[in-house]
């Protein structure tokens, strides 16, 4: 079974600043996905990333990047420029490519603070 | 609306209570999935839908949990006999689906359960 692990339980970041959440994941297969959500008071989840196993490259996203390692199997958030709207929990999560269900495999969250 | 619609937003029970709550997809949207989100935790995959047939309901954690999509739209989680492990956030999201495992999920507000 699938795995995702997030290290971190809280982060702390001064606006204007840079910041890097960790996630690791388990997993046999060759082909899935990996996104990253924010998940503001308000609870709904919002995708923030994505990256597909099989693209090297890694994805960004405006003030957001990824640093995706494969072999290693660690899927890294990068905030730059931080912004207060942007303290919120933030979840990894894993989903295979195979099949036709792609439920969701959440790690366990980081909480992030932007401090002013 | 353009969203995904869940309701309640709150719920409070008594123990050994019966519950529904109601998520409302994206017209159009193919598959549904139901997650419960514990408090500091992660989302944890409960049961997914294609169209009305519930083809994965291996997260439901008791025979208590019952979920329903009559007519490939609107779904209802059900509990009975609630417990006090019931509370939690209880998480709908709808993608595309038919296959197309890349689709992104689009989650709603959640409703959150607090039994008594």
């Amino acid at each position: 079974a699938q795995t995702v692990t997030q290290s971190q339980p809280e982060m702390s970041v001064q606006e204007a600043e840079t910041v890097t959440l960790s996630c690791t994941y388990d997993t046999s297969e060759s082909d899935y996905y990996l996104f990253w959500y924010k998940q503001p008071p308000s609870r709904q989840m919002i995708l923030v990333i994505r990256q597909e196993a099989y693209k090297q490259q890694n994805a960004t996203e405006n003030r957001f990047s990824v640093n995706f390692q494969k072999a290693a199997k660690s899927f890294s958030l990068k905030i730059s420029d931080s912004q207060l709207g942007d303290a919120a929990m933030y979840f990894c999560a894993y989903r295979s490519a195979w099949g036709s269900q792609g439920n969701l495999i959440f790690g366990k969250g980081t909480k992030l603070s932007v401090k002013p | 609306g353009a969203g995904v619609s869940q309701s309640p937003r709150y719920k409070v029970a008594k123990r050994g209570q019966d519950v529904a709550l109601r998520c409302d997809p994206i017209s159009g949207h193919v598959s549904l999935f139901w997650y419960q989100q514990a408090l500091g935790q992660g989302p944890e995959f409960l049961t997914y839908f294609q169209n009305e047939a519930q083809l994965d309901k291996s997260g439901l954690p008791s025979d208590r949990f019952f979920a329903e999509r009559p007519e490939g739209s609107v779904s209802t989680l059900k509990i009975q006999r609630t417990q006090q492990e019931d509370s939690a956030v209880y998480l709908c999201a709808s993608s595309l689906g038919e296959g197309r495992i890349d689709q992104p999920q689009h989650f709603g507000d959640g409703t959150r359960l607090s039994i008594l």
